[in-house]
């Protein structure tokens, strides 16, 4: 059974600094992982999606990396700004389905 | 990309009343769809995958007479929240299966007084 783990579970750093969110999964056996925001009261919005023949994907500041030996995902933030402020989530499939596993989350918060 | 739609985003309703939520694929079908619930300051949790043209399949612990999913097309799943009572006051989310992998609706916030 697939079991997914945020660290850390919440974070508070100065604006501008880079900062490394982590995931880990159990079972190893996905077909991908994605990253998601969500914003205090809001839904969600997809940051990066990392296909399991990927290591990488990058979108702006964004860097998704995925190590399925491991089981481990990062997500780097580049030169942190306060509007970054939010959740971020991981996800990764449940063995053999297509049903997510959402991890718990880390709560970031960008000091101005 | 692929998006999924879902309405409302946010509904308050009174105590024992039913609730329709909508999910919508609007660029592509889905045969297969997911509904989420996220509780206050917890993660989202699986409650049912939604077949087109079948039943839906509900995780262990949730109702499926109080959570009736309907999936009747192929761009079109319904989660309705029937008698609904304040503990049902939550977050839920759709995905719905694309091309690429998986894409998520935007999430209905439920609250009931």
């Amino acid at each position: 059974k697939q079991e997914v783990t945020q660290i850390p579970a919440a974070l508070s750093v100065p604006e501008g600094e880079n900062l490394v969110l982590n995931c880990s999964f159990t079972d190893s056996a996905i077909y991908n992982l994605q990253w998601f925001r969500q914003d205090p009261g809001k839904g969600l919005t997809s940051l990066l999606l990392i296909q399991s023949s990927q290591r990488e994907q990058t979108s702006g500041r964004l860097n998704a990396s995925l190590d399925k030996s491991s089981g481990r995902s990062t997500l780097y933030i580049a030169a942190s700004q306060p509007g970054d402020s939010a959740t971020y989530l991981c996800a990764a499939p449940s063995s053999g389905t297509y049903k997510y596993i959402f991890g718990t989350g880390t709560r970031l918060k960008v000091l101005a | 990309g692929a998006v999924v739609s879902q309405h409302p985003s946010r509904v308050i309703c009174k105590s024992g009343t039913s609730v329709k939520i909508e999910c919508r694929s609007l660029d592509f079908q889905a045969t297969t769809m997911f509904w989420y619930r996220q509780f206050p300051k917890q993660s989202l949790m699986l409650m049912a995958t939604s077949n087109e043209g079948s039943k839906a399949t509900y995780e262990q612990g949730v109702e499926k007479d109080k959570f009736l999913i309907n999936h009747a097309s192929l761009t079109l799943s319904t989660l309705t929240v029937t008698s609904a009572h304040p503990e049902d006051s939550s977050f839920y989310i759709c995905s719905a299966r694309d091309f690429y992998g998986y894409t998520f609706g935007s999430g209905t916030r439920l609250t009931v007084v």
